[in-house]
């Protein structure tokens, strides 16, 4: 079965600087999407990037980007010039796509930017 | 906006009593999902739709049903609640051609 680790239950940064979260995965599947996801004290789960896994270069949105090693079945985060407002419960998630798209979570990190 | 709407967004009930939580949509996608939150644990799927009236099971069903009748509502439906089923219900909607789920704002449930 497929799983999703995150080692990471917090972290710190300060505004400004640079912080990469890890997850690890598990799976025996070849073709595959893996997310970063953002869940703010409002509760609203916010979708932050994708990686497919056939692509082999490394997805980028704004401040975001992730460090995809496919042979480790490892997808870092890094988030650049943290703000304030990247404070939140960052979730990885897996999903073997195929018509269901059941998404297997990991169990979050809790990042906090000091100011 | 992916237009889904989680109802109640807060329940207080007493352990035994039958609860039922709905998800509405309004873009007309066939795949919708039940998921539970808890400390500790992440997301975890509950049971999901494929269709009207098409439902299976996820990883943490025991206790759990859902019910699709119509291609805009999903209802997940505690039949006796228990205190272990206190959490955030999240719903969500699947875009198959790109793999992620759009969630709904949540639902808080605590079971006295």
């Amino acid at each position: 079965a497929q799983t999703v680790t995150q080692s990471q239950p917090e972290m710190s940064v300060q505004e400004a600087e640079t912080v990469t979260l890890s997850c690890t995965y598990d799976t025996s599947e070849s073709d595959y999407y893996l997310f970063w996801y953002k869940q703010p004290p409002s509760r609203q789960m916010i979708l932050v990037i994708r990686q497919e896994a056939y692509k082999q270069q490394n997805a980028t949105e704004n401040r975001f980007s992730v460090n995809f090693q496919k042979a480790a079945k490892s997808f870092s985060l890094k988030i650049s010039d943290s703000q304030l407002g990247d404070a939140a419960m960052y979730f990885c998630a897996y999903t073997g796509g195929g018509a269901t798209n059941k998404l297997i979570f990991g169990t979050g990190t809790l990042l906090a930017v000091q100011p | 906006d992916a237009g889904i709407t989680q109802s109640p967004r807060h329940k207080v009930t007493e352990t035994g009593t039958p609860v039922t939580l709905r998800c509405h949509q309004t873009e007309n996608h066939r795949y919708m999902y039940w998921y539970r939150q808890d400390p500790g644990h992440g997301l975890r799927l509950i049971h999901y739709s494929y269709g009207v009236k098409d439902t299976d099971k996820g990883e943490v069903s025991d206790g759990y049903s859902v019910s699709r009748s119509k291609t805009e509502d999903f209802l997940l439906t505690l039949e006796s609640a228990t205190s272990s089923q206190t959490s955030v219900y999240f719903c969500a909607i699947s875009y198959t051609n790109t793999g992620e789920l759009f969630f709904g704002e949540g639902s808080r449930l605590t079971v006295l």
